[in-house]
């Protein structure tokens, strides 16, 4: 069925560092891929998110990396500030739908 | 520009009873979908209305029921709680003339069922 596989579920950087993110999904018709931040107690709050026809996307420190062969899809923040500690979430939409399948989560923490 | 709304924020009840979630989607978006987040979980997509008419629908019992408005709000109505029912939920809000998938959410409503 359709999945979304997160790596890590934790992440500990020093301030100023980059940190990753990866996900694969199952569904290969797959063509919408958003990343959210959840910080305590609020929201899902979108940051970023690519569609199949782009192989990478840059906003400022965030950016998305995909690879549709491998079904392989990563957010990389450089220059980590404490406040990017939160929960982030990858989610892919399978084809023929608009329901986000949604990864099991990474608990970044940015030490100061 | 009004983002996603949704009451109320706190809900308790007990097992058995039955609880209506409402939302109110983004400013020009037509589509509201529902999430079910367990703690420490990634949200599981519920249903999602569109034109007033349930669209899509994942792995929940029927005891999960919505409905959509004319003005586009939504209801969530969940029958005969269980303990296991205590969860944040999640409206989203969407519009299907942009392609329908960019979804923004609404804070939620946090269920706790005793």
């Amino acid at each position: 069925g359709e999945n979304v596989e997160q790596h890590p579920s934790t992440l500990s950087v020093q301030e100023g560092d980059s940190a990753v993110i990866k996900c694969t999904y199952s569904d290969s018709a797959s063509n919408y891929f958003p990343w959210y931040k959840q910080e305590l107690g609020k929201r899902p709050q979108l940051i970023i998110d690519i569609r199949s026809n782009v192989g990478e996307k840059k906003d400022q420190r965030i950016a998305v990396t995909l690879n549709k062969t491998a079904k392989h899809f990563s957010l990389h923040i450089t220059e980590t500030q404490p406040e990017d500690s939160a929960v982030y979430f990858c989610a892919a939409i399978p084809g023929n739908t608009d329901k986000l399948i949604f990864g099991t989560g990474t608990r970044l923490q940015v030490f100061p | 520009d009004a983002g996603v709304t949704q009451s109320p924020t706190h809900l308790i009840k007990t097992r058995g009873q039955q609880v209506t979630l409402r939302c109110s989607p983004k400013s020009g978006h037509d589509t509201v979908s529902w999430y079910q987040q367990a703690l420490g979980q990634g949200p599981q997509f519920i249903f999602q209305y569109y034109e007033e008419e349930e669209r899509q629908r994942g792995n929940f019992p029927d005891r999960f029921s919505g409905h959509q408005f004319p003005n586009y709000s939504s209801e969530l109505n969940v029958n005969a709680l269980l303990l296991g029912d205590s969860a944040l939920y999640l409206c989203a809000s969407s519009s299907n003339r942009d392609g329908g998938e960019t979804q923004y959410f609404g804070p939620g409503t946090r269920l706790l069922v005793l």
